[in-house]
């Protein structure tokens, strides 16, 4: 049974630095590239990030670009996002996603973790 | 980026009525169109891929259709655990986009 288990998230000052970690179990880890997405109280879903399978590329939203960086330990089957100069709008549920790649080069975002929440506040 | 626009925002609908939610993107994406539904307190789950294809588990009742830059997805009869907020989301450019999402809510 696949398993996405974030953890890391909690309340930070604005400027400030969080990071969190997402615990993967159940398939093949690094044969899958891996997501963050958010979502803001209320609001809809954002994707943030992307990670190849390999940890050698890797994308990121405008809006958190020279911000975020995401990274990954295959040996640990774990992913990472290191989130530095906080901001109030970055407040969200980060959801670690694994995406799969399907026939004629679909990409799907396939499994969620259950979301960790980041709070960002003075 | 490539935008994406789901109309309506917002829907409400009977049990048993069939519903169509519809996702335009601000450019061609050929087939790279995912649906996704959402309900309260819940991680996203995966309906549809590539425009048309159920991922497993999915019922029958749910379909996709579009090519280029318009797409709908169509729920042919509703089920009450079917009221949930749906987003489409392109993965034709590496820095994915989702649409605003559409909230089906109870008639």
């Amino acid at each position: 049974e696949v398993q996405l288990l974030e953890s890391g998230g909690g309340l930070v000052q604005p400027g400030g630095s969080l990071r969190l970690s997402c615990a993967a179990s159940g398939f093949t880890f690094s044969s899958h590239a891996m997501s963050w997405v958010r979502q803001a109280p209320g609001k809809g879903l954002e994707w943030v990030s992307t990670i190849t399978g390999s940890g050698g590329g890797s994308y990121y939203a405008d809006s958190v670009k020279g911000r975020f960086t995401i990274s990954r330990d295959n040996s640990k089957n774990t992913l990472y996002l290191q989130m530095n100069s906080l901001r109030a709008e970055d407040t969200a549920v980060y959801y670690c996603a694994r995406e799969t790649l399907r026939i004629f080069g679909v990409v799907t975002i396939d499994y969620w973790g259950q979301g960790t929440l980041v709070t960002v506040s003075s | 980026d490539i935008q994406m626009t789901q109309s309506p925002s917002s829907l409400f609908a009977s049990v048993g009525e069939r519903v169509t939610i519809n996702c335009r993107a601000s450019q061609t994406i050929n087939s790279y169109l995912n649906w996704y539904q959402q309900k309260p307190g819940q991680a996203p789950k995966l309906l549809i891929y590539g425009v048309s294809t159920l991922q497993s588990g999915v019922p029958s009742r749910f379909s996709g259709s579009g090519s280029g830059t318009d797409f709908t997805l169509t729920i042919s009869s509703l089920h009450p655990e079917d009221f949930a907020t749906y987003y489409c989301q392109q993965s034709f450019s590496s820095l994915y986009t989702f649409g605003q999402g559409t909230k089906l809510e109870i008639k």
